[in-house]
């Protein structure tokens, strides 16, 4: 069966905390993605890996850092946490090429105080 | 960004009904259309992924349908159970270099009532 985890369900932070999101997935994936989903948006892309080492873009980076040391592995920084950063967080993987399906862990539902 | 809309953002249903929603999505530069299913407390599930024009695929009493020169795809549930209440995504993918990033809507939250 395959498995994406996070680190943690729930988490609260306070503002100008620097802050790990971590990340794990088992099916042996070269893509990771790290998403936040906000009521009536829908889920937005922040980062995403295509290998080990490699990162790119999506389409809301602003405050966040990745790191992706191991494949397996796909780790999300806030910096310096802020109160508009609080939000669901999703980490997806999928295999490499076209038309994929992306597989989805828990979620961590994050609160900047 | 790309534009990928939902509707409606949510509906409200008594068991027993059939329903349907909304995708839409750019005509350019389509490889897939897929669809999930999220419940709550759970992960986005995949339902379906959709290539080709015309396409229709079903999952037990949840089926799909994909027009995809006019940019549209629509999700069908038929004789809506409690279970099926969740948050229905759509997320359009451009293949390419794309590298397998999916941009989706902004979701249809469904709610059967028993």
């Amino acid at each position: 069966d395959v498995k994406v985890t996070q680190s943690s369900r729930y988490l609260v932070k306070r503002t100008g905390e620097k802050v790990f999101l971590e990340c794990v997935q088992d099916m042996d994936h070269e893509n990771m993605f790290w998403y936040r989903q906000d009521p009536g948006l829908g889920l937005r892309l922040i980062y995403f890996s295509y290998d080990v080492k490699m990162k790119e873009k999506g389409d809301i980076p602003e405050g966040y850092s990745v790191s992706r040391e191991k494949k397996e592995r796909f780790s999300l920084i806030l910096e310096s946490a802020s109160t508009n950063q609080t939000s669901m967080y999703l980490c997806a993987s999928s295999p490499p090429g076209q038309g994929e399906t992306q597989y989805f862990g828990p979620g961590t539902r994050l609160l900047v105080l | 960004i790309l534009n990928v809309e939902q509707s409606p953002q949510s509906l409200h249903v008594q068991e027993g009904d059939s329903t349907n929603f909304t995708c839409s999505f750019p005509s350019s530069n389509f490889y897939a259309l897929h669809w999930y299913r999220w419940e709550t407390a759970k992960s986005p599930e995949a339902l379906f992924v959709m290539t080709l024009n015309g396409d229709e695929k079903k999952k037990g009493r949840i089926s799909a349908t994909l027009n995809t020169k006019e940019g549209y795809s629509y999700l069908y549930i038929k004789g809506s159970q409690p279970e099926d209440s969740a948050t229905y995504l759509c997320a359009f993918d451009a293949g390419g270099t794309s590298y397998g990033k999916l941009t989706f809507g902004q979701g249809t939250i469904l709610t059967v009532h028993p």
